[in-house]
């Protein structure tokens, strides 16, 4: 089993749309999360650390469901330039990266 | 300007050429990193480092070296390139002030071709 998998996707969203996925994660004694956003190939940029009791940044909300071993992420009100690959990475004394769910926004 | 530059962008290289990615960060960062990623697979870690002359293997290291002799720079060789070794590479940097809850600082990428 994967460290860490994610729904490759993808999803295709109207604008204004919301969009949510799951990361699903194999080590209980994971230490701590984060979404980072890729666009095409280029590097990848953190967006937001999760954090147990779940957290806000604008338009975007992460979860962490321990119980179950998953993260999630919702994207409100999806624009344009929300089109990217999101990968859900875990911290258990080493990073494991998902291979990432790609979101496609439509005008 | 904070950043991790990595030289060259891209290469296109015979089998058993032997190569160097370079990898430099100007944050004073302790961590050190290389991924390489392929589709459907992710980023995986090949090597990493927690401080100058300290390094260890990530999950794919077979076929990769690493040094880190100054705290900025964390090259990737290759003695022997393979085809099998044609992938984007990223060098990661990060300090471990909050151990590995801190922001991972990419590189731009490399994309190799091993013919």
């Amino acid at each position: 089993r994967k460290e860490v998998e994610q729904d490759p996707g993808p999803f295709n969203v109207p604008e204004g749309a919301t969009v949510a996925f799951n990361c699903t994660y194999s080590n209980s004694a994971s230490q701590s999360f984060f979404w980072y956003r890729q666009d095409c190939r280029k590097e990848p940029k953190l967006l937001m650390s999760v954090y147990s009791s779940g957290n806000e940044d604008g338009r975007f909300t992460a979860q962490l469901n321990r119980a179950s071993q998953y993260i999630s992420l919702l994207i409100r009100d999806s624009k344009l330039s929300d089109s990217a690959t999101y990968l859900c990475v875990v911290n258990d004394y080493k990073l494991s990266f998902g291979a990432g769910t790609t979101v496609t926004v439509r005008a | 300007e904070a950043q991790v530059t990595q030289n060259p962008r891209y290469l296109i290289t015979v089998t058993g050429k032997k190569l160097t990615v370079t990898c430099s960060q100007n944050m004073n960062h302790e961590y050190m990193s290389w991924y390489r990623q392929d589709p459907g697979l992710g980023l995986r870690q090949i090597y990493y480092s927690m401080n100058v002359e300290v390094t260890d293997k990530g999950d794919v290291p077979e076929g990769y070296k690493v040094s880190r002799k100054e705290k900025r720079n964390f090259p990737l060789i290759l003695e022997s390139p393979s085809p099998n070794q044609t992938s984007l590479y990223f060098c990661a940097s990060s300090s471990l002030a909050g151990g590995l809850r801190d922001t991972q600082y990419f590189g731009p990428g490399t994309r190799l071709t091993v013919l």
